[in-house]
C-alpha cells in the first residue's frame, strides 16, 4: 500500500527555519518525483516544490525560490523540505504527494499534511 | 507559467441533479510525450486532496462513475451526473504537464 507521511510542522517565528519530512512506503521511492503542496488558511492549493526520483532535478515555486530547499534520501525513503527565512504568508498545511513516475497516476497519493504556523 | 482558470468558483447544486465545472489552461497541456496531464482533485474538510480524474478523462479506481472528465488542448470539464451529499467539497483542476505545477482557484460545490 502506497503511503506518505509528513512530519516536522510546528510554530516558528517569522525569519525562522523549519524542516519538513515526508516518509514514503509501498513503492520504489527512487522511481518517483515527490512534490510539496500547501494550502494556506482559506486559500486554495499551491504547489511548492518537486524533486525527481533520482534527485537530479528540482523545481520551486517563485514564492519560495531561494528560501526553501528540497532534498531526498532514497535509502531512508524520505523527502525533506528545508524552509528558511519563513514569512507569515508561508503558514499553511503542507502536503507531500507522489509526482511523476512510471505510473500515470501523478498526484494520486498524498500524505495527511503537517501544519506550519509562522508568527510575526 | 501555465495559468489554470476554473468556472464557476461556487456551484450550488441540488441532490440528484448534475453539476459541471470548467477549467481552462493558458496554453496547451499536451506534453512532449503526447499525453495531457490534466487532473481533477476533490478536497473535503479535514481530508487530504483526492485524485478523481487523471489525463483528462481517466477515472481513478474507486471513484464513482458519476464523475467524468472531458476536454482537450486547453479546455476541460468535470461533470457529476447526479450529485450526492458526499460530493460536497472543493474541486480543483491541476496540470502536471510542466513546471511549475499549477492549480485552478477551486470550485466550491455545496448542496
Amino acid at each position: 500500500e502506497v503511503q506518505l507521511l509528513e512530519s516536522g510542522g510546528g510554530l516558528v517565528q517569522s525569519g525562522g527555519s523549519l524542516r519538513l519530512s515526508c516518509a514514503t512506503s509501498g513503492f520504489t521511492s527512487s522511481s518517483y518525483g515527490i512534490a510539496w503542496v500547501r494550502q494556506a488558511p482559506g486559500k486554495g492549493l499551491e504547489w511548492v516544490s518537486t524533486m525527481s526520483g533520482d534527485g537530479h532535478n528540482t523545481h520551486y515555486a517563485d514564492s519560495v525560490k531561494g528560501r526553501f530547499t528540497i532534498s531526498r534520501d532514497n535509502y531512508k525513503n524520505t523527502v525533506y523540505l528545508q524552509m528558511d527565512s519563513l514569512r507569515v504568508e508561508d503558514a499553511a498545511l503542507y502536503y507531500c504527494a507522489r509526482d511523476r513516475g512510471p505510473s500515470d497516476l501523478f498526484f494520486a497519493y498524498w500524505g495527511q499534511g503537517t501544519l506550519v504556523t509562522v508568527s510575526s | 507559467d501555465i495559468v489554470m482558470t476554473q468556472a464557476p468558483l461556487f456551484s450550488p447544486v441540488t441532490l440528484g441533479q448534475p453539476a459541471s465545472i470548467s477549467c481552462r489552461s493558458s496554453q496547451s497541456l499536451v506534453h512532449s510525450d503526447g499525453n495531457t496531464y490534466l487532473n481533477w482533485l476533490q478536497l473535503r474538510p479535514g481530508q487530504p486532496p483526492r485524485l478523481l480524474i487523471y489525463q483528462i478523462s481517466n477515472r481513478v479506481s474507486g471513484v464513482p462513475d458519476r464523475f467524468s472528465g472531458s476536454g482537450a488542448g486547453t479546455d476541460f470539464t468535470l461533470k457529476i451526473s447526479r450529485v450526492e451529499a458526499e460530493d460536497v467539497g472543493v474541486y480543483y483542476c491541476m496540470q502536471a504537464t510542466d513546471f511549475p505545477r499549477t492549480f485552478g482557484q477551486g470550485t466550491k460545490v455545496e448542496i
